[in-house]
């Protein structure tokens, strides 16, 4: 299958702080990418869906100005966490896919902010 | 809108025997995708097996199977041989064939394999 790499892995921060989280399909061009957040023993909670060079479309109570998705290229897409508080402390995942494709997941990034 | 129910939040499974997981869906389209990824411990999201809709036949990948019955829309994932390393959180889920619109998951369901 397809590879998808999340950076970082884990990320440790103050609060007020803010985080980027970086993904990329490493051997495909992914028109669309994903973006989920996951809390323990829960499914996946879809955050976001961005296309390349247009603005992310968020799902219902998830705040655009408090999550920032840039999607520059057809092999990156970046998650900014801003200005982090300890209640944003989660499981990140993001997610690749051409379009009509199967989807691709990164490893995740566990955010801990104190 | 389309729904994905796991209906077995847990099950286990002796080593060696074979599992079978319940998956149902609602959606009023005809074209679609459907999934099982299996999140480990380590938490990786990994593709187990696709099944296009308009295909009759069942997938297979190895020791793992589907029933897929369109008609019930029902997904089933059988596990054949279990193996420790089986043990994870399977999902369940759906994707239109048309457009970009995002995977509907399930809910999920643990396994654990036994020794």
């Amino acid at each position: 299958g397809a590879v998808v790499s999340q950076h970082p892995s884990r990320v440790i921060c103050k609060s007020g702080t803010s985080v980027k989280i970086e993904c990329r399909s490493l051997d495909f061009q992914a028109t669309t990418m994903f973006w989920y957040r996951q809390f323990p023993k829960q499914s996946l909670m879809l955050m976001a869906t961005s296309n390349e060079g247009s603005k992310a479309t968020y799902e219902q109570g998830v705040e655009k100005d408090k999550f920032l998705i840039n999607h520059a290229s057809l092999t990156l897409s970046t998650l900014t966490v801003t200005s982090a508080h300890p209640e944003d402390s989660s499981f990140y995942i993001c997610s690749a896919r051409k379009v009509g494709e199967t989807q691709y997941f990164g490893p995740g990034t566990r955010l801990l902010v104190l | 809108a389309q729904t994905v129910t796991q209906s077995q939040p847990e099950m286990s499974v002796q080593e060696a025997e074979t599992v079978t997981l319940s998956c149902t869906y609602d959606t009023s389209e005809n074209n679609y995708y459907l999934f099982w990824y299996k999140q480990p411990p380590s938490r990786q999201m990994i593709l187990v097996i696709r099944q296009e809709a308009y295909k009759q036949q069942n997938a297979t990948e190895n020791r793992f199977s589907v029933n897929f019955q369109k008609a019930a829309k029902s997904f089933s994932l059988k596990i054949s041989d279990s193996q420790l390393g089986d043990t994870a959180m399977y999902f369940c889920a759906f994707m239109k064939q048309t457009g970009n619109t995002p995977l509907v998951f399930g809910k999920g369901t643990r396994l654990s394999v036994i020794a």
